[in-house]
């Protein structure tokens, strides 16, 4: 059973600081990878989507890398702004579900970028 | 508005009510997706359909959760004899058909049911 976590929790960082948010899943037959962003009481902004056979991707000031035989992933955003600031949920596309969009989530990390 | 519409956006209801949620997907998406998300957890998978056709339901709907897109565009999320354990979010998401189809959802707002 595929399973996400999400290390760690929460994160508390001075605003323009470099930081990365991590992945992990136990199943490395993934189809693909997906990082979201949720403000308090929202839904999901699409972040990133890394299909299987892609290791990075890249948007502004966020990357996200996939290593699959390891089972990990890892948001990197570069020099952080309080806007920032939400809760970050990596999402895992198992391979036998194919693109069929049901996700496997993580409890996701809790960022909070200090002025 | 070009992006999933979901509404109510907060329904507050007693034990034992009925409630129903609403979602329009992305216009030229013909996949949809249910999810649930509890408090400080992250989402569950529900259901899914492609066009008008329900195509897979998870275990946790149980049988007092109805789901239904009658004409292949928008669905609804029905509950009957609602729980205080049904109190959560419940997220609705679309994605482009399987030809062209990445795996990549959008989500609505969601719909923030309380049961009291």
């Amino acid at each position: 059973k595929q399973e996400v976590t999400q290390i760690p929790a929460a994160l508390s960082v001075p605003e323009g600081e470099n930081l990365v948010l991590n992945c992990s899943f136990t199943d490395s037959a993934i189809y693909n990878l997906q990082w979201f962003r949720q403000d308090p009481g929202k839904g999901l902004t699409s972040l990133l989507l890394i299909q299987s056979s892609q290791r990075e991707q890249t948007s502004g000031r966020l990357n996200a890398s996939l290593d699959k035989s390891s089972g990990r992933s890892t948001l990197y955003i570069a020099a952080s702004q309080p806007g920032d600031s939400a809760t970050y949920l990596c999402a895992v596309g198992p391979l036998f579900s194919g693109n069929t969009g049901k996700l496997i989530f993580g409890q996701g990390t809790t960022l909070q970028v200090k002025p | 508005d070009t992006g999933v519409s979901q509404d109510p956006r907060h329904k507050i209801t007693k034990r034992g009510q009925n409630v129903t949620f609403r979602c329009d997907p992305i216009s030229e998406h013909n996949r949809l997706y249910w999810y649930r998300q509890t408090l400080g957890q992250g989402p569950e998978f529900l259901t899914y359909f492609q066009n008008e056709a329900q195509l897979e339901k998870s275990r946790l709907l149980s049988d007092r959760f109805s789901a239904e897109r009658p004409k292949g565009s928008f669905s609804t999320l029905e509950i009957q004899r609602t729980e205080q354990g049904d109190s959560a979010m419940y997220l609705c998401a679309s994605s482009l058909g399987p030809s062209a189809n990445t795996g990549e959802l959008f989500f609505g707002e969601g719909s923030r049911l309380t049961v009291l």
